[in-house]
């Protein structure tokens, strides 16, 4: 059963870049047929799709954040990580990483999600 | 962007009823070429992370209890609960994959009666 965790700072500062990894484990991040993305949900609101990378590096992102996310794969590491540039508060949420099987599942698999608060 | 519009927004049912949760897209998200329904349904508990239920509208993912039934095609999809248990309380959400980006339903909070 694959497993994903999330990694990264708890806390940023506005106008600097959230860095996130997902760690992969029970399964290689390199499987044909399968995409790896970023969902994330403030405190007591609803899901937002971020962006999802294939393990042939091709991505796709939610056009609302695409001038400031970049998503890229590790597969020595069987890891993928999440970068959004130039953070405001409203970027404070749960940030989950998720495993998608293509044309079938979009998110079968879920990390347990890291907060990040955006403040000074 | 594919409008997602759950209802209701709340919903309260006794345990051993029927519980009904509706979704409406704003456009088909019936992939013509397989016949499919890109529509998943979740269910979210307190500090966890959502968890799949439903895909292609009406497949039950493995190890989901069969009282989870989905319908449903083109804009206009149900998620029932034949029989309401305890821990069904939780907050289910509708999600399209038809298109980029992917878009969710904004929730339906489930509580009991």
């Amino acid at each position: 059963q694959v497993q994903l965790q999330e990694s990264g700072p708890g806390l940023v500062k506005p106008s600097q870049t959230l860095s996130l990894t997902c760690t992969v484990s029970g399964g290689s991040i390199s499987r044909a047929n399968y995409y790896w993305s970023w969902i994330r949900q403030p405190a007591g609101k609803g899901l937002q799709w971020i962006g999802r990378i294939f393990t042939s590096g091709t991505t796709d992102y939610n056009p609302s954040l695409k001038s400031r996310v970049t998503i890229s794969v590790d597969t020595s590491n069987n890891q993928f990580s999440l970068k959004l540039s130039s953070v405001t508060a409203a970027d404070t949420a749960v940030y989950y990483c998720a495993r998608g099987d293509f044309g079938k599942i979009p998110f079968g698999n879920w990390g347990q999600g890291t907060l990040v608060t955006v403040s000074s | 962007d594919i409008v997602m519009t759950q209802s209701p927004d709340s919903l309260a049912v006794s345990l051993g009823e029927r519980a009904t949760i509706n979704c409406k897209s704003s456009q088909s998200v019936l992939y013509s070429s397989n016949n499919k329904n890109y529509l998943t349904w979740y269910q979210q508990k307190p500090g966890q992370p959502p968890k799949l239920l439903i895909y292609w509208a009406s497949t039950r993912e493995s190890g989901v209890p069969d009282r989870f039934s989905g319908s449903g095609s083109g804009t206009d999809f149900t998620l029932t609960i034949s029989s309401l248990q305890a821990e069904d309380v939780a907050v289910y959400y509708c999600q399209q994959y038809y298109s980029n980006p992917f878009t969710f339903g904004q929730g339906t909070r489930l509580e009991i009666k």
